[in-house]
């Protein structure tokens, strides 16, 4: 089935810097969602994306989908101590499938 | 506010041993879903339910079963609970797609198998 590869696994990043992580396919995604979840929670959705080069921003955090569907990206501006957590891209697939990539565990400095 | 409640949040079993963990939607979605984390593993998933007594296996499903009896429970049966299966179980559940597609979660059960 389709499956989605995040990197970098982990990424340190100093408080106020910036930092990017990715989502990659080998084959081409109908849609990909986001979700954050931290130290001790449990994941909660943060936005969808179907189109191609579609790009979306939540305040800090811009969201862009590939043109060729491919992969997708989640950019945070400006690091704070409240963005600690894993971020995890999803994938639906056939039938309703849900399938999660591996996650990028983000710690800040600060 | 939607919720999506596990039975337990912390479990302890012997190895062999049959293990029920349940979930309890009260959003009446379609589908729900079953996953195991793991350190450096991300979400994977066990099994999933998009009806009332259908069910699909997931990526790993060895060594796990469900039940969907009820739209609003999803149960993860655990046939003979082994050492390797210790681990974070996250239920969640969500609407059917092309509808909005947002997955809840449930708070967890962290099972450990002795």
């Amino acid at each position: 089935g389709q499956q989605v590869m995040q990197i970098p696994q982990y990424q340190h990043v100093q408080e106020g810097e910036d930092f990017t992580t990715y989502c990659n396919s080998s084959t081409t995604l109908s849609n990909i969602q986001w979700y954050k979840q931290r130290p001790g929670g449990h994941p909660v959705f943060l936005i969808q994306l179907v189109k191609s080069g579609e790009v979306k921003k939540q305040k800090r955090l811009t969201f862009q989908f590939g043109e060729a569907k491919k992969n997708s990206s989640l950019h945070i501006t400006a690091t704070q101590t409240t963005d600690v957590g894993t971020y995890f891209c999803a994938l639906r697939g056939a039938g309703n499938k849900l399938t999660f990539g591996g996650g990028t565990r983000v710690l800040v400095k600060p | 506010d939607v919720k999506v409640t596990q039975s337990s949040r912390y479990l302890v079993k012997r190895t062999g041993e049959k293990v029920f963990l349940e979930c309890v939607q009260d959003m009446d979605h379609e589908n729900m879903f079953w996953y195991r984390q793991d350190p450096g593993l991300g979400l994977r998933l066990i099994y999933f339910s998009y009806d009332v007594k259908m069910k699909e296996k997931g990526d790993i499903p060895e060594g796990y079963s469900v039940s969907r009896e009820k739209k609003e429970r999803f149960s993860l049966i655990l046939e003979s609970a082994s050492t390797n299966q210790t681990s974070m179980y996250l239920c969640a559940s969500s609407l059917p797609w092309p509808r909005n597609t947002e997955a809840f979660f449930g708070q967890g059960t962290r099972l450990t198998v002795v």
